[in-house]
């Protein structure tokens, strides 16, 4: 069964730096997103994308954050200058054209911001 | 703003048994909803996808049903097995254009004793 797969797992990095959270959509899915979990919390929407352009984002993606699809294969969100609150669970999901079909999620990437 | 509420919030059961997970959502217009399970520190796996006008689906020893007009949904599990052990999470989504994102509840943390 396709999937969506997200690299790192696991990633550490000190307050104040970039990083890169990678997915590989399931490849003939058009609809992506990413959603994030901190601990003992909610999962919540940061950002949808689809025909390469932000669809809609909510109040927690700000400057900080930016998506991206260099290749047509990859789907990336950068955050550029991490804080300890982006401590978390990131997940990425696609969905496919049809809207009456569900979303399929990675795994995440648990950041850790220290 | 649409709120997902999950009832009970943690629900220890001996194996064999039957059990019922509530979810609730305030605004009933919404396009589908979805039951999700989380194993600890895992991805979101999806198990059932209800359409708004449809009442109920299964899927194995699962069992979801949508009252959409009240704002419920329950995910009932028949003979619960210590691998059912997880937390389940519902999600809904709001309507059908490209605002696809998914309002989540906080999860209902299951445990199956043997």
């Amino acid at each position: 069964e396709p999937e969506v797969t997200q690299t790192p797992s696991h990633q550490v990095t000190q307050m104040g730096q970039e990083v890169i959270l990678r997915c590989v959509p399931i490849s003939n899915h058009l609809y992506f997103y990413w959603y994030r979990q901190i601990l003992g919390q909610k999962v919540e929407f940061l950002v949808s994308f689809y025909n390469n352009e932000i669809s809609e984002k909510s109040e927690i993606f700000d400057d900080q954050f930016s998506v991206e699809r260099p290749d047509g294969s990859n789907f990336t969100l950068k955050i550029r200058s991490t804080k300890l609150e982006d401590s978390a669970m990131y997940f990425c999901a696609s969905g496919p054209l049809l809207t009456d079909n569900g979303y399929t999620f990675g795994s995440g990437t648990r950041l850790t911001v220290v | 703003k649409q709120e997902v509420t999950q009832i009970p919030a943690a629900l220890s059961v001996p194996e064999g048994e039957n059990l019922v997970l509530n979810c609730s959502f305030t605004d009933s217009a919404i396009y589908n909803l979805q039951w999700f399970r989380q194993d600890p520190g895992k991805g979101l796996t999806s198990l059932l996808l209800i359409q708004s006008s449809q009442r109920e689906q299964t899927s194995g020893r699962l069992n979801a049903s949508l009252d959409k007009s009240s704002g419920r949904s329950t995910l009932y599990i028949a003979a619960s097995q210590p691998g059912d052990s997880a937390t389940y999470l519902c999600a809904v989504r709001l309507n059908a254009g490209n605002n696809r994102k998914l309002i989540w509840g906080l999860g209902t943390s299951l445990g199956v004793n043997p």
